[in-house]
């Protein structure tokens, strides 16, 4: 069946540090890719998507690739600030209206 | 600007009680689904409607209901069965067809008192 499976957090990190959190999947066919921040009390918000392999979508300073020879879709940002502590999710999107989630990764980040 | 509004932020439920959140979108999406999330975990899905007047059960369906008699508006009520209702609920909704991702609602904190 189809699943995603993201790196388990809490991931800790320095201002300025380089941000990487890990996302596979396993679909048949060609799902869309996204990835989620939920900060603390509020919904989920869109931060970037990727619809087909080789694609890289990319906000905020975010960017991820759709690889699907490895099939991830890992998310990196070179420098991250305090602001961007949040819970991060990875979902794909598959025959139209169905939907997998990650688990979700949160992230810490000290000044 | 379109989007979706859930209501209330906060709610607090005596055992017993039957409660219902609020879901509405004005995004002319077709489908509309309800999470729960609970405190450091992923996301489990409920229920979701593809078209008015017709839902499916998700994965934890169990002591909620749900009705979709308008294109806007997905309602959830959590009944007296569900036993362990405290967590944080989720409305999304979504294009049927194409690639795009979920909108979220800003969710509601349900406490059982």
């Amino acid at each position: 069946g189809n699943s995603v499976t993201q790196m388990e957090g809490p991931v800790t990190l320095s201002e300025e540090a380089f941000l990487t959190i890990n996302c596979t999947y396993t679909a048949t066919g060609y799902p869309s890719l996204f990835w989620y921040v939920q900060y603390p009390g509020e919904g989920l918000q869109l931060l970037l998507k990727a619809t087909k392999a080789d694609d890289k979508g990319s906000n905020k300073g975010f960017e991820a690739t759709y690889r699907k020879e490895t099939t991830s879709f890992h998310l990196e940002k070179g420098s991250v600030q305090v602001s961007d502590s949040a819970v991060y999710f990875c979902a794909l999107r598959y025959n139209f209206n169905k939907f997998y989630f990650g688990s979700g990764t949160k992230l810490n980040v000290k000044p | 600007d379109g989007g979706i509004t859930q209501s209330p932020k906060y709610l607090f439920r005596k055992e017993g009680q039957n409660v219902t959140l609020s879901c509405e979108q004005n995004l002319n999406h077709d489908a509309m689904y309800w999470y729960r999330q609970d405190p450091g975990q992923g996301l489990r899905l409920i229920y979701y409607s593809q078209i008015v007047n017709d839902f499916q059960k998700g994965d934890i369906a169990e002591g909620y209901s749900v009705s979709r008699e308008k294109k806007e508006s997905f309602p959830l009520t959590v009944t007296s069965a569900q036993k362990n209702p405290t967590a944080f609920y989720l409305c999304a909704s979504s294009q049927s067809e194409g690639t795009g991702g979920y909108t979220f609602g800003s969710g509601t904190r349900l406490t059982v008192v």
